[in-house]
Parts: C-alpha cells; structure tokens; sequence
C-alpha cells in the first residue's frame, strides 16, 4: 500500500548536525513533489520544505533556511532531510508528506522525533 | 505570508451531535483550503481540500464549506473515533503552506 516511513530522529546537541530519510513505497515517488513538516511537543503543525518531484526545485520555512537542505534520490525512492546547526527549536516530530494533486499534503509518515539538547 | 486563525481552541461536543470549526484566514485563500484531523500519536490525516471536497475514504459526515478568507468544518452525528485535533491549512498563496493552531475536539 501507499506508505512513507521516516528514520533518523535522535537525540542531538545543539549546533550539530542530523540527517532524516523518507522512504517512499506503494506509488510512483518521481512524480511527487515532497514535504516536511514538524511537529514541536503539544504543539501544532509546521510546514518546513518542500522539494520538486525531479528535485530542481527546493523551497523553505524562514526559520530553517540557511540551515536545513531537502534533497530527494527518485532511484531508491527517498527523500531526505539534512539539518545542520540544530536549535533547541527545532524539536520536533519531523514528518515527511507528499504532495497531492491539490497541492495537499495526501499521504503522510508516522513521523521521527528529533531532540536538541545538550 | 497567510496567516491562519482557528476557533475556538477546544471544542466540547457530546457523540451524536454536530460540531462545528472555523477557520479564518488573514486574505483570500479562494477554496485552496484544506482540513487535516490528527488523533494522539499519530501522523495527521487529509480530510477536506478545495475547502469542501472529501478526500478519499472521508466519511460522508465531515464536510467543509467556505471560500475566500472564512471557512466552516462541520462534522455531523460525531462518532468516538472523530474526537481529535483538527488543523486547517492554505495552499493559495505558497511558500509558506501555513496551518491554523488547531481545535481539539473533545467528549462533552
């Protein structure tokens, strides 16, 4: 069936850094565009990127940009998540989610939680 | 960027009976505005976008109304398994895609 399943959440200290996978299944992932969207505890939700379906075209959050890099590999179905100098802040669920035909998020991960503490 | 508002925070509604969310929007969205449900502990749900299309497998109960900056969620005879948080999200105008803060829905 159509699923998406995240790993690489963990526990990190602030400034370094993380990388999340999406791993994609049950659909053709090349011709979806890919979110990510988070998660901070009893909080709401948070659009963070956004990648194209051929990976041309990357879009951010204000509050990650310059820090985090979306890229996606369409050969083995992923998606990716590079987060570098990590904040407290940015604790969270981090979810992976794809882009429906109405530019909707249709499919979603289980989410990956990400904490920032020293 | 767009500013979603929702209201109210909780909602209190006892099974059987109808709820209704609302979702503001700081400008016109027109109908790109879609309606998420999210149970503890799991990932959020599509329910509604277009402002009033169901998304796949949607229950008949839940139907969305409203366009360009107030929109209405209404889910009619609430069953258990509808009591969660709900988020309302724009497309209109991107990036950002932007949510609300959420209503909970809880058993009166």
């Amino acid at each position: 069936q159509v699923q998406l399943m995240e790993s690489g959440g963990g526990v990190v200290q602030p400034g370094r850094s993380l990388r999340l996978s999406c791993a994609a299944s049950g659909f053709t992932f090349r011709n979806y565009a890919m979110h990510w969207v988070r998660q901070a505890p009893g909080k709401g939700l948070e659009w963070v990127a956004v990648i194209s379906y051929d990976g041309r075209n990357e879009y951010y959050a204000d509050s990650v940009k310059g820090r985090f890099t979306v890229s996606r590999d369409n050969s083995k179905n992923t998606l990716y998540l590079q987060m570098n100098s990590l904040r407290a802040e940015d604790a969270a669920v981090y979810y992976c989610a794809r882009e429906g035909g109405e530019r909707t998020f249709d499919i979603w991960g289980q989410g990956t939680m990400v904490t920032v503490s020293s | 960027e767009i500013v979603m508002t929702q209201s109210p925070a909780t909602l209190s509604v006892s099974p059987g009976e109808r709820a209704t969310l609302s979702c503001r929007a700081s400008q016109s969205v027109s109908s790109d505005l879609a309606w998420y449900q999210q149970k503890p502990g799991q990932a959020p749900r599509l329910l509604i976008y277009g402002a009033s299309t169901r998304a796949t497998g949607i229950p008949a109960r839940f139907s969305g109304s409203g366009s360009g900056t107030e929109f209405t969620l209404t889910i009619s005879r609430l069953q258990s398994e509808d009591f969660a948080v709900y988020y309302c999200q724009q497309y209109k105008n991107w990036p950002p895609w932007t949510f609300g803060q959420g209503t909970k829905l809880e058993i009166k």
